[in-house]
């Protein structure tokens, strides 16, 4: 049982290139989410999937995209780098309920854009 | 849509000393407050939650108070230990499941 696995763990990218991060669990959980950390401002949530098949944007989805492979995957895509991209990037997975939002974060990637 | 605040941003305590950490919130809708707790390069882990029904959960030498009317919640820790170092987030969540973070406080205990 890995829980949240994501890759790569780093990666350097130039201004402009394309790249897609990748998250798959294995608790089969419903809900999947992406987040970017930031030195100062906390953990903020680009998107999120409260299912398979569905894909809703968070507090900063711009320059983003996302993909709900299955219920086990959900890919976060990057289709033109630009510096401000620069950041730590967190996939977490959840079984959302009305009593309970506990959600299992992966080990992450440190992505740089030059 | 909710906007979570969190102070201070840095705190250092002498070990045995408690600390503790506020939030506050703005959507009154909201009714799930966990703390997540992140060592340096790991990930960040659930340490504490509580639900808007209860005004406060004790786990050990963690505990977590919340006033629904003034919008605001609180982690203390007691008798803290080096361990404990480590950045400390609260978060917010309504029943759409999205957990909104606060900023995180930095947590440092001195032997």
């Amino acid at each position: 049982n890995a829980g949240v696995t994501q890759t790569p763990k780093f990666q350097v990218l130039k201004t402009g290139q394309s790249m897609t991060l990748q998250c798959a669990q294995d608790m089969n959980h419903n809900s999947m989410y992406w987040y970017r950390q930031d030195p100062g401002m906390g953990l903020r949530l680009i998107y999120y999937s409260a299912s398979e098949g569905t894909t809703d944007k968070g507090e900063v989805p711009n320059g983003y995209n996302v993909s709900r492979l299955n219920k086990r995957e959900f890919s976060l895509r990057l289709e033109s780098a630009a510096p401000s991209q620069t950041s730590v990037y967190f996939c977490a997975s959840s079984e959302y309920s009305l009593a309970k939002n506990i959600q299992y974060f992966g080990a992450g990637t440190r992505l740089s854009v030059l | 849509g909710e906007n979570v605040e969190q102070h201070p941003s840095t705190l250092s305590v002498q070990e045995g000393d408690s600390a503790v950490i506020k939030c506050t919130y703005s959507d009154s809708a909201s009714n799930y407050f966990p703390w997540y707790k992140q060592e340096l390069g790991k990930r960040p882990q659930l340490i504490i939650d509580i639900r808007s029904n209860v005004g406060e959960k004790k786990d050990q030498r963690i505990a977590v108070t919340l006033n629904k009317t003034a919008k605001h919640f609180s982690l203390h820790i007691t008798e803290t230990q080096p361990e404990d170092s480590a950045v400390y987030f609260c978060a917010a969540s309504n029943q759409g499941g999205k957990l909104i973070f606060g900023q995180g406080t930095e947590l440092s205990v001195k032997p």
